[in-house]
């Protein structure tokens, strides 16, 4: 079963702590994406990664962070630092490096974060 | 400001009736533009990707077209059905910025 593995589906943190979310792909992308949706908005982009061992800031990165050890692997971490982390986030693939070639984008299921 | 601008916001329809949906983006230069749907609560899924030179696209029921003089785009649901329910989002890329510009989308409501 190919695709994109976003885990968990829903998880609940108490303000102040830390939490980690999970991508993990096997269609051998190279590229990798965490966005935020919150009701009423656009999807924001707040990391990306064309590579393994790097990646780059999206137009919300603040209170974010992410790694890329693995091709297949690019969990995003939600630090105390994000103001308002109650949001469904979405990772992303594309087979190409640059997006805005016709490359075409996948997302995973998402997960929402409730935090209180 | 947004560069990609969907309407209607919602809208209601019964099911087999047609709809149509509008985008209208400011992105340049162009390379792209993209309509998803997305079920509640699950990720987006493509419909259609088209480049400057293709002014309509098909994928089954769904129909885009995009005129890129006006930079304008729209997606026709022929004959709709219950499972339309969802919002359609409009994604716009442009040439050589690895971003792409997400219209807020169009909430789509099919009732028997």
């Amino acid at each position: 079963d190919g695709g994109i593995t976003q885990s968990p589906k829903y998880l609940f943190r108490k303000e102040g702590q830390n939490v980690t979310l999970s991508c993990e792909q096997n269609l051998n992308h190279d590229a990798m994406y965490w966005y935020r949706q919150d009701p009423g908005q656009g999807l924001r982009l707040i990391y990306y990664s064309q590579i393994v061992n790097d990646f780059q800031k999206g137009d919300i990165a603040e209170g974010y962070s992410v790694s890329r050890e693995k091709k297949e692997s690019f969990p995003l971490t939600v630090t105390s630092a994000q103001k308002n982390p109650t949001a469904f986030y979405l990772c992303a693939t594309t087979p190409g490096q640059k997006i805005s070639s016709s490359y075409e984008q996948y997302f995973g299921p998402g997960t929402r974060l409730t935090v209180t | 400001k947004n560069q990609v601008e969907q309407s209607p916001q919602s809208l209601i329809i019964l099911e087999g009736k047609n709809c149509t949906l509008q985008c209208n983006y400011t992105v340049s230069p162009f390379s792209n533009l993209r309509w998803y749907k997305q079920d509640t609560g699950r990720g987006p899924v493509s419909l259609t990707i088209m480049t400057f030179s293709e002014n309509t696209k098909s994928n089954g029921r769904y129909t885009a077209t995009l005129d890129a003089d006006t930079k304008q785009s729209s997606l026709h649901i022929t004959a709709s059905q219950l499972s339309d329910s969802a919002s359609y989002i409009c994604v716009v890329s442009a040439r050589g910025n690895n971003r792409l510009a997400f219209g807020k989308g169009n909430q789509v409501v099919v009732i028997p």
